[in-house]
């Protein structure tokens, strides 16, 4: 299943609301997920099963969507939010990640 | 605190083989599905390879199938992912990263390990 994100990169100031959207090329209901990657280190998970926020994760983080079209929202930009951000499905082997959102300042 | 910390990376020749580990802490290992994840230089990720809880069930990625294997010892709380015929494309940091469920995969990843960096080059 290919993911298609968009954009590719953004430009955004502090305080901005922000929305990546991610594109399956099929049916996956809610079998998504989303990351949030800083230079340099590993990926960590914001939000799975489309809409649910992992634990720890700020609340202006919020996920939605269902079949083929998905959203990420950032509701107001914070300066540690510079990244980047991916897209993954998880319905049908193999798991596979959208190419990913910069996110500049 | 959940840890995972890889190692095992280097530089090798093409056709060449490697040994990676993640060693795990901080949770009961022998009740989580355990997946490799892989990232080019400057590229996106890419999902190598899942290991069930038990060790029972095995999947790849068609990129690797056939030359990686992946395997784990829940005694001693490690993953690991052997890899042969190793190709230049290969060059990557790896991942290990834990089902974020556990029990049965649901392969949302989370934690993550640093990862440890391959490169295959002549």
């Amino acid at each position: 299943i290919q993911m298609t994100q968009s954009p590719s990169s953004v430009s955004a100031s502090v305080g901005d609301r922000v929305t990546i959207t991610c594109r399956a090329s099929q049916d996956i209901t809610t079998w998504v997920a989303w990351y949030q990657q800083k230079p340099g280190k590993a990926p960590k998970v914001l939000i799975y099963a489309a809409s649910s926020l992992q634990s720890g994760v700020p609340s202006r983080f919020s996920g939605s969507g269902s079949g083929t079209d998905f959203t990420l929202t950032i509701s107001s930009l914070q300066p540690e939010d510079f990244a980047t951000y991916y897209c993954q499905q998880a319905n049908t082997f193999p798991p596979t990640f959208g190419q990913g959102t910069k996110l500049e300042i | 605190q959940v840890r995972l910390v890889e190692s095992g990376g280097g530089v090798v020749q093409p056709g060449g083989s490697l040994r990676l580990s993640c060693a795990a802490s901080g949770f009961t290992f022998n009740g989580y599905a355990m997946h490799w994840v892989r990232q080019a230089p400057g590229k996106g990720l890419e999902w190598v390879s899942l290991i069930s809880y038990d060790g029972r069930s095995k999947k790849y990625a068609d990129s690797v199938k056939g030359r990686f294997t992946i395997s784990r010892d829940n005694s001693k709380n490690t993953l690991s992912l052997q890899m042969n015929s190793l190709r230049v494309e290969d060059t990557s940091v790896y991942y290990c990263a834990r089902d974020l469920v556990a029990g049965l995969w649901q392969n949302w990843f989370d934690p993550w390990g640093l990862g440890t960096l391959v490169i295959v080059s002549s």
